[in-house]
């Protein structure tokens, strides 16, 4: 079966400093993989999403950037961290041609 | 632009009741729905989707509505348990080679014992 590991659970970061919160699936290959941003009391915002290694398209203009460097990994970083980007970040992955999502454990991110 | 809304933020029910959270969306392209359960500090675990085909569609304990002449989609859960206590999101989208699910804000259920 398949599953996705998130990590880590939860990350104080002061201002200004750098970001990297890996995500990886297993059970599947070729995976449609996406970052979500979930404010406090607000839906789900995607940031970013990809259908394939090296290939990442980008939702909304931001502080944060991703990476694919492996089939079933995905790499969300920022290089100087902002107040605004605290918030539950969560990982996720679809079958290809298929809008049915699965999501990680989600990581809660404070910046200080 | 197109999106999707909840008409209750907060559901309080007693444990046993039946609950019924309701889901509004604008966009008349949506062909695919589909429900989320939250608890709290985890990821969004899928209970149930609906084609825009079908109008209604069973699970175990669970019921989905599809109403696109109104373009409304209701969640039932029969018996309501305190393990159903979560926030629930309905999300949206049409068919493409990636998923597009467009969210709601979710409603925060509440179940008494």
């Amino acid at each position: 079966s398949q599953t996705i590991h998130q990590w880590p659970a939860t990350l104080v970061q002061p201002v200004g400093s750098p970001l990297s919160l890996e995500c990886t699936v297993e059970g599947t290959s070729n995976p449609n993989l996406y970052w979500y941003r979930q404010a406090a009391g607000r839906g789900l915002q995607l940031l970013f999403y990809s259908v394939g290694i090296g290939q990442i398209s980008s939702e909304v203009p931001q502080n944060l950037s991703a990476s694919r460097p492996q089939d079933r990994q995905f790499i969300l970083s920022s290089k100087k961290l902002l107040l605004s980007d605290s918030g539950f970040y969560l990982c996720a992955w679809s079958g290809v041609e298929n809008e049915k999502l699965f999501f990680g454990s989600g990581t809660q991110l404070s910046v200080l | 632009g197109e999106s999707v809304g909840l008409h209750l933020p907060t559901l309080s029910v007693q444990e046993g009741d039946n609950s019924i959270i309701n889901c509004a969306y604008s966009n008349s392209a949506s062909d695919y729905f589909i429900w989320y359960k939250q608890e709290s500090g985890k990821g969004p675990q899928f209970i149930i989707d609906i084609r825009s085909n079908m109008d209604k569609r069973q699970g175990q304990r669970v019921t989905v509505l599809l109403n696109k002449t109104v373009k409304h989609l209701s969640l039932q859960i029969a018996a309501t348990q305190p393990g159903d206590s979560a926030v629930y999101f309905c999300a949206e989208s049409t068919n493409s080679g990636y998923s597009t699910l467009t969210f709601g804000k979710g409603t925060m259920l509440l179940v008494s014992p």
